[in-house]
């Protein structure tokens, strides 16, 4: 069975930083790019970014939203993906999922979901 | 970047009743795109992948058909269970983007 869980979310002060982890099982990891979604209470989703696997150069890429605070990062050898928010603003202040595709699959986009870390910046 | 427009935002329906959701592109997706419901408080669930694929363990009332810009999810014979948020996905090209929700009240 294919699991994913996020954590690392906190409440935290405006300006500060956070590193969350998103920790899957049931899958060869190296083969997913992964994608981390936000929503913000009461809002709709907002893909945040997303990783490449390493075959595929293992690059990041970012909504225009966040570019420039957020990284995305994976570490192959523990099935983890990485979302670290830099200056954290209110704005941020959301429940961040992650999901991935198999690579190799383009189609099969979002199959499964972790139930999210909740990020509150105040 | 593409933008993702559907309609209606929110809709009342019945139990047994048959609706359809319509999500259109501002530029073309071929067939890349996806159907999610939400329901309060829980992570978004997959109906439905490339426009008219029906995701494994989703009941046959929910489908999906479209290509290029206009897409439509249809739900037959609704159930009360169906309440929730739907959201339409596109990842034809980066930055994925999301429709803003379609609220369906029961």
């Amino acid at each position: 069975e294919v699991q994913v869980l996020e954590s690392g979310g906190d409440l935290v002060q405006p300006g500060r930083s956070l590193r969350l982890s998103c920790a899957t099982s049931g899958i060869r990891f190296e083969d997913y790019e992964m994608s981390w979604v936000r929503q913000a209470p009461g809002r709709g989703l907002e893909w945040v970014g997303l990783i490449r696997t390493k075959g595929h150069g293992g690059s990041a890429d970012y909504a225009a939203s966040v570019k420039g605070r957020f990284i995305i990062s994976r570490d192959d050898s523990k099935s983890v993906a990485f979302l670290e928010v830099i200056s954290l603003t209110p704005e941020d202040t959301a429940v961040y999922f992650c999901s991935g595709r198999p690579a190799a699959v383009h189609y099969d986009i979002f199959a499964v979901w972790g139930r999210g870390t909740t990020v509150t910046v105040s | 970047d593409i933008q993702m427009t559907q309609s209606p935002s929110v809709m009342s329906a019945s139990v047994g009743d048959t609706l359809n959701i319509t999500c259109r592109a501002s530029q073309g997706v071929y067939n890349y795109l996806a159907w999610f419901q939400q329901k309060p408080g829980k992570a978004p669930k997959r109906l439905i992948y490339t426009a008219s694929g029906l995701h494994p363990g989703v009941p046959s009332r929910f489908s999906g058909r479209g290509f290029g810009t206009d897409f439509t999810l249809t739900i037959t014979s609704l159930q009360a269970e169906d309440l929730g948020i739907y959201y339409c996905l596109q990842h034809h090209q980066l930055p994925y983007s999301f429709g803003q929700g379609t609220k369906l009240e029961i």
